[in-house]
């Protein structure tokens, strides 16, 4: 099992831009969630899905937009990138929805300029 | 919603000491705990989690205690080691509500 995994790992990108992040897991998680993390501001979720074709927005979505067309899926998309982008993302999935452990893929280190 | 403050945001440790790690919360209703470890370069991975009808946990190195009545809870590592250094992320959450993290504790244990 592979697990969680997120590509790109590095991605620098222009005002403006755009661009998808991939989230697959092979562990047939419903739940699938994508966070940021920022410096001394710990995990916060953009969005997360209960199951395929379901979405939800979290603590700070805007600016972000997800898809999950298949179960072991989730894209992360940015259409507009603003350099508040700066993060890494980290994608995330679990077999409950919320009070069970999450396994977390390796993050995508994104730089906007 | 849900209020979780972890501290200390830095701990120094000799290789060989004890690390306790705090978080309080704010909603009485949250019932599982979760503690990640984090390494350099790495996602978040879970080491340990306590649920609300249990008052304490252990894992060999690894504890967590839970205090309802205060709405605290710790992360206690013995005999600390270098690969023992890494971010620890406390977390609590409740049925269908949005899970919050603490802002994270870069643990660093001195050979």
């Amino acid at each position: 099992n592979a697990g969680v995994t997120q590509t790109p790992k590095f991605r620098v990108l222009k005002t403006g831009q755009s661009m998808t992040l991939l989230c697959a897991q092979d562990m047939n998680h419903e739940y699938m969630y994508w966070y940021r993390q920022d410096p001394g501001m710990g995990l916060r979720l953009i969005h997360y899905s209960v199951g395929e074709g379901t979405t939800a927005k979290g603590e700070v979505p805007d600016g972000y937009n997800v898809s999950r067309l298949k179960k072991q899926n989730f894209l992360l998309g940015l259409e507009s990138a603003a350099p508040s982008q700066t993060s890494v993302y980290f994608c995330a999935s679990s077999y409950l929805q919320w009070s069970a452990e999450q396994y977390f893929g390796p993050g995508t280190r994104l730089t906007v300029t | 919603g849900e209020n979780v403050e972890q501290h200390p945001s830095t701990l120094s440790v000799q290789e060989g000491d004890s690390a306790v790690i705090k978080c309080t919360y704010s909603d009485s209703a949250s019932n599982y705990f979760p503690w990640y470890k984090q390494e350099l370069g790495k996602g978040p991975q879970l080491i340990i989690d306590i649920r609300s009808n249990v008052g304490e946990k252990k894992d060999q190195r690894i504890a967590v205690t839970l205090n309802k009545t205060a709405k605290h809870f710790s992360l206690h590592i013995t005999e600390t080691q270098p690969e023992d250094s890494a971010v620890y992320f406390c977390a609590a959450s409740r049925v269908s509500y949005i899970p919050t993290f603490g802002r994270g504790t870069s643990l660093i244990v001195h050979p």
